[in-house]
């Protein structure tokens, strides 16, 4: 998995918890993504990163936040956690923009249920 | 609006039966189209990365192709390992994020 550790691997919570969930990555790779995936729908990108403490939205980013302190890290929070928030989530890292020629590296993922 | 569309969702073949995937796409700039695999409980692993229509690349019993709307994954003489869910993704026009298809989930029977 291209020295990307995800962790938890599994995690159940309650609706209405704070949920966070890391991304560890050993590449020293400039950017990194937070993905969700869910049946019938492909990847769908919720924040990404571009450098320490530079981040930006994606396509689902509501009820998202995301933090990088250092290269290595990418932290994903879910404030309030709902039901619509069960899903498998995904990390991964590129060294350079998004699309054009920079191939993404993904982790393992990590299983979220929100009873 | 930027998409990505992959058929069938899903396709059963005989180990040795040779098939075709098929994404198609409707964004007006191509900069590139990726194809991934992904096994059960793991995430996505790169295969491929196409450039310009009339572009092939190979890999073992996979081959990739790409024209101005669509590519395709031809799959010769199959084996069970080769079962897993095959993903593609472009770039979007507006800001260079991958825009990904829902996948093709293929399953070869020995």
């Amino acid at each position: 998995d291209a020295g990307i550790t995800q962790s938890p691997r599994h995690k159940v919570t309650e609706t209405g918890t704070p949920v966070t969930l890391r991304c560890h990555q050993t590449e020293n790779h400039r950017y990194m993504y937070w993905y969700r995936q869910d049946p019938g729908h492909g990847l769908r990108l919720i924040h990404y990163s571009y450098g320490v403490k530079d981040t930006d939205k994606g396509e689902v980013s509501d009820g998202y936040s995301v933090s990088r302190s250092k290269t290595e890290d990418f932290l994903l929070t879910l404030e309030s956690a709902t039901s619509s928030q069960t899903s498998v989530y995904f990390c991964a890292i590129s060294p350079g923009p998004h699309g054009a020629k920079n191939i993404q590296y993904f982790g393992a993922g990590t299983r979220l249920s929100v009873l | 609006e930027d998409q990505v569309t992959q058929s069938p969702e899903a396709l059963r073949l005989q180990e040795g039966e040779s098939s075709s995937l098929n994404c198609s796409y409707t964004v007006s700039g191509l900069r590139g189209l990726f194809w991934y695999r992904q096994d059960p409980g793991k995430g996505p692993e790169f295969l491929f990365t196409l450039y310009s229509a009339g572009e092939e690349k190979e890999k073992e019993r996979l081959k990739a192709t790409l024209t101005k709307k669509e590519s395709f994954l031809h799959i010769t003489a199959p084996k069970p390992e080769d079962s897993a869910t095959y993903l593609c993704a472009v770039p979007m026009d507006s800001n260079y994020q991958l825009i990904w298809g829902a996948g093709t989930k293929l399953i070869i029977k020995p």
